[in-house]
């Protein structure tokens, strides 16, 4: 199976700070690559895709290196509605793959 | 708009019994697919469908089936149910195929006893 690997944590962190979350892919020819938020009993949403040049969206940066095959998500300023699980997905031909997420918890 | 509804929410079933996972999209998206998710495991692909009248298989399809009458409509199907398939199912549906942003379903928790 085409793997998608990423730390399980938790994260546990105060509001304000800075968390970055790494994800790995097996697959080399990949060719979409995204982040998805998932709360609580809830479905997943996306957060955002990753691009080669790296793409941000307010506090909220991803990167891609198809030469290490790595994602990043970085996530600064931290708010406690950002607890949730961060998915990291790949696409490979006619499939999704999913990681198995990391979770995050932002404490006041 | 509504965007993907599933029904039901929950469901027991006992081993043997059949059902059928309703999920239905308002948005006009050819591509539609089932996941189930399970503990300690990521979203795992059960069948997804390009458009009406054409479906296809995912990485986990044994013990399930589906039809795509419609645009709208993408049931999932369980033969005879068994305990291995305790988990939540998620619908998702998207403009145009995979390297697209997936709008899921609010999920069908399903017990088998």
């Amino acid at each position: 199976r085409k793997e998608v690997e990423q730390d399980p944590g938790p994260f546990n962190v105060p509001e304000g700070a800075t968390v970055a979350f790494n994800c790995t892919y097996s697959n080399s020819a990949s060719q979409s690559f995204f982040w998805y938020r998932q709360d609580c009993r809830k479905e997943p949403k996306l957060l955002m895709s990753v691009y080669s040049s790296g793409n941000e969206d307010g506090r909220f940066t991803a990167q891609l290196n198809r030469a290490s095959q790595y994602i990043s998500l970085l996530i600064r300023d931290s708010k406690l509605s950002d607890s949730a699980t961060y998915l990291c997905v790949v696409q490979a031909g006619t499939a999704l793959i999913f990681g198995k997420g990391t979770t995050l918890s932002v404490s006041s | 708009n509504a965007g993907v509804t599933q029904t039901p929410k929950f469901q027991v079933l006992k081993t043997g019994q059949s059902m059928t996972l309703q999920c239905a999209q308002d948005m006009n998206h050819e591509y539609m697919s089932w996941y189930r998710q399970d503990p300690g495991m990521g979203l795992r692909l059960i069948h997804y469908s390009v458009g009406a009248g054409i479906t296809d298989q995912g990485e986990v399809p044994n013990g399930y089936n589906v039809s795509r009458s419609t645009t709208e409509d993408f049931p999932l199907r369980l033969l005879s149910a068994a305990p291995s398939q305790t988990s939540v199912y998620f619908c998702a549906s998207s403009y145009s195929g995979m390297g697209y942003e997936q709008y899921f379903g609010p999920g069908t928790r399903l017990t088998v006893t």
